[in-house]
C-alpha cells in the first residue's frame, strides 16, 4: 500500500498545454518535496512545501500543499519539450515528539509526463 | 561538483556475489540516506545516518545489507550473497537538519545480478 498516490500514472500532451497532476494521502505530512527524475538519475528537487494552503512558484510550476497537510498539486503551464520526466512527490512525517521529523521520506510512484513538440 | 556522488555508476554481478556501494554526500550535510527504486516505482527508504549514528533502518533492509558511515562522512551499503530481486537502482541523498526533508539525491548505481 503506498502511503502517497500520485496520479495519473501517464500523461503524454502537445507542447503549449496545460496540466496538472496531483499527490494524495490519508496522512499528514510535515512537509512535501516534489522531485523530477531522468532515465537512469537520481531525483532532483524541485520545491519544498511546508505550510498548509502554501502555494509556491517556480517559472512556469506552481505547487500547492493541501490546507490539512495530505496532499499537493503540481501545475505546469505552457509545458515545453524540457518538461518531459518522472514526477515524484515525497512526504516527510511528523515523529512522535511534538516538532520533531522522522528521516525518511515516502515517495509516490510518479508521474511519468512526456510533452511532444 | 558540490552535489552528492555515487560510485559505481552500473553494477553487473552474479548471483551469489558480495557487492559494495559508495556515497559521497555534500560536504556539510550530517544526514545520509539510502534508498532503493526499481522500474515502475518511487525510491523505498532502507536507511539513514545522522554523522556515523545509524537512526533507522527499513524492514526492506534485510541482514544481507548493511550499511556504515564510519567517519560522519562518506556511506557503504553493502549487499551480501545478491539474489536476482537485489537488482535496482540504489540511491543516496543528504540534508542538513533542520530542514531533514530537503533530500538532495545523487546519480544511483544501477545494481543488474544475473
Amino acid at each position: 500500500t503506498q502511503l502517497l498516490e500520485q496520479s495519473p500514472q501517464f500523461l503524454s500532451i502537445q507542447e503549449g498545454e496545460n496540466l496538472t497532476v496531483y499527490c494524495n494521502s490519508s496522512s499528514v505530512f510535515s512537509s512535501l518535496q516534489w522531485y523530477r527524475q531522468e532515465p537512469g538519475e537520481g531525483p532532483v528537487l524541485l520545491v519544498t512545501v511546508v505550510t498548509g494552503g502554501e502555494v509556491k512558484k517556480l517559472k512556469r510550476l506552481t505547487f500547492q500543499f493541501g490546507d490539512a497537510r495530505k496532499d499537493s498539486s503540481l501545475h505546469i503551464t505552457a509545458a515545453q519539450p524540457g518538461d518531459t520526466g518522472l514526477y515524484l512527490c515525497a512526504g516527510g512525517v511528523l515523529g512522535q515528539d511534538r516538532g520533531s521529523t522522522l528521516g525518511r521520506l515516502y515517495f509516490g510512484r510518479g508521474t511519468q509526463l512526456t510533452v511532444w513538440p | 561538483d558540490t552535489g552528492v556522488s555515487q560510485d559505481p555508476r552500473h553494477k553487473i554481478t552474479k548471483r551469489g556475489q558480495n557487492v559494495t556501494f559508495r556515497c559521497d554526500p555534500i560536504s556539510e550535510h550530517n544526514r545520509l540516506y539510502w534508498y532503493r527504486q526499481t522500474l515502475g516505482q518511487g525510491p523505498e527508504f532502507l536507511t539513514y545516518f545522522q554523522n556515523e549514528a545509524q537512526l533507522e533502518k527499513s524492514r526492506l533492509l534485510s541482514d544481507r545489507f548493511s550499511a556504515e558511515r564510519p567517519k560522519g562522512s562518506f556511506s557503504t551499503l553493502e549487499i551480501q550473497r545478491t539474489e536476482q530481486g537485489d537488482s535496482a537502482m540504489y540511491l543516496c541523498a543528504s540534508s542538513l537538519p533542520p530542514r531533514v526533508n530537503e533530500q538532495f539525491f545523487g546519480p544511483g548505481t544501477r545494481l543488474t545480478v544475473l
